[in-house]
């Protein structure tokens, strides 16, 4: 397992406007996974994308994973006010006896109206 | 629905005291996971169960303990031997193979 590193670690947006946020990580992956916390509650899974796909969508929600350079980005178009959360990525080395996540510190996204 | 329950949502606990979290699932999830969140910061792993009766410590397991008796059960207890237990504590499930996490809503944990 290892950590994924997001940046910036707070970003402030207008309404409408996108939000990119970027994760790094150090090691070969299987997976890569997008979480969003709203405060005081839990994660909410938002995406995952594998290591043989460069690019996913969901919504407003665009992933990218650049295996050779071992990141990723998470794009939200048009934002709106209740996109405002911490988002934390987790890369997923699956295999053996240790299938866990480790988590980094995440970024905060703070979408003003 | 399928999803994972923690309780109480708050919690305190006095000096030299015990005080054990739940956390159910009922998403016939194979692995849970214990971890705790400080303010502003991230998400630190405290046990991990792949299995009943099996568990791992994770990278801050000093003054926790945890038992997984039923695979929808994965409780934790804060010892009196953890002298900063203040916290915000979330449970986790996963099923098998390159699946995402499902948390639960946490457990606030603070002294009195």
């Amino acid at each position: 397992s290892q950590q994924g590193e997001e940046d910036p670690q707070a970003l402030s947006i207008q309404e409408g406007e996108n939000a990119t946020m970027n994760c790094s990580y150090k090691t070969s992956i299987n997976n890569l996974q997008w979480y969003r916390q709203n405060s005081g509650r839990g994660l909410v899974h938002l995406i995952l994308i594998r290591s043989n796909e460069r690019e996913k969508h969901s919504g407003r929600l665009r992933v990218t994973l650049d295996t050779s350079k071992k990141s990723s980005s998470l794009l939200i178009t048009a934002s709106r006010a209740a996109d405002t959360a911490s988002y934390f990525c987790a890369p997923a080395t699956y295999g053996g006896a240790t299938n866990k996540l480790i988590f980094g510190t995440g970024t905060l996204l703070a979408v003003q109206p | 629905d399928g999803g994972i329950t923690q309780s109480p949502k708050y919690l305190f606990r006095k000096e030299g005291q015990n005080v054990t979290l739940s956390c159910e699932q009922n998403l016939n999830h194979d692995a849970m996971y214990w971890y705790r969140q400080d303010p502003g910061q991230g998400l630190r792993l405290i046990y991990y169960s792949q299995i009943v009766n099996d568990f791992q410590k994770g990278d801050i397991a000093e003054g926790y303990s945890v038992s997984r008796e039923k695979k929808e059960s994965f409780p934790l207890t804060v010892t009196s031997a953890q002298k900063n237990p203040t916290a915000f504590y979330l449970c986790a499930s996963m099923g098998m193979g390159n699946q995402p996490q499902h948390f639960g809503d946490g457990t606030r944990l603070s002294i009195l």
